[in-house]
């Protein structure tokens, strides 16, 4: 069975500042590849996806990730971060052998200081 | 309008309280699912349905149970509610023949048991 790990639970950055969020999956072939944004008090929003192809995938709202097939990665990436961007992301997998089923990771709430 | 919706979107409740929770969609995807998010847990699979005539336990079933009234709609209960079902529900939709599978998720329901 797959699995995700975000290795951080909570995250602080300055506005303005560069953002990396990871995440890291277990699964035995290519896997679908997913990142979600949750803001306060609302559902989650699919900020950017990976199926194949090139690795390096843009999203919404300025964010990018890169696929790392020899690390098991997918982080997630913004070079100038905004006071708006404080919400929760998670990453989330999905098993093309098990019909798409997603796994989630535990998620990372991110804070931008002013 | 929104495309999945779930009511109510916040109940408290008492210990051995019946309760539904109602999701509705729009976008005429035949795979529905029910979420429960808690910190640091990311979200876990409750139940899931690819049709109106199969309905699957994910990971975290007990003490839950579900109904598929149409393509449309999804309710997940508590037939006896306890405290440790504190959490944020949420429905999703996917459309099993769109590459990756990707989930679209309604805003969610905060449920408090005392």
């Amino acid at each position: 069975a797959q699995s995700v790990t975000q290795p951080d639970i909570h995250i602080t950055v300055s506005e303005g500042a560069s953002l990396e969020l990871r995440c890291n999956y277990s699964y035995g072939a290519t896997p679908y590849l997913f990142w979600y944004v949750q803001s306060p008090g609302q559902g989650l929003q699919l900020l950017l996806k990976y199926f194949s192809g090139d690795t390096l995938v843009q999203g919404i709202k300025g964010f990018e990730a890169e696929f790392k097939r020899s690390q098991s990665s997918f982080n997630l990436r913004k070079p100038s971060v905004h006071w708006s961007d404080a919400a929760e992301y998670f990453c989330a997998v999905g098993a093309p052998r098990a019909g798409n089923m997603l796994t989630f990771g535990g998620g990372t709430r991110l804070m931008v200081k002013p | 309008d929104a495309d999945v919706t779930q009511t109510p979107r916040n109940r408290i409740t008492k210990t051995g309280k019946r309760i539904m929770l109602e999701c509705s969609q729009t976008k005429g995807h035949d795979r529905m699912y029910w979420y429960r998010q808690d910190p640091g847990l990311g979200l876990r699979l409750i139940y899931y349905s690819f049709d109106v005539k199969d309905i699957n336990k994910g990971e975290i079933s007990d003490g839950y149970s579900v109904s598929r009234q149409a393509q449309a709609k999804f309710s997940l209960s508590l037939e006896s509610a306890i405290p440790n079902q504190t959490a944020l529900y949420f429905c999703a939709t996917s459309d099993p023949t769109q590459q990756g599978n990707e989930q679209f998720f309604g805003p969610g329901t905060r449920l408090t048991v005392l």
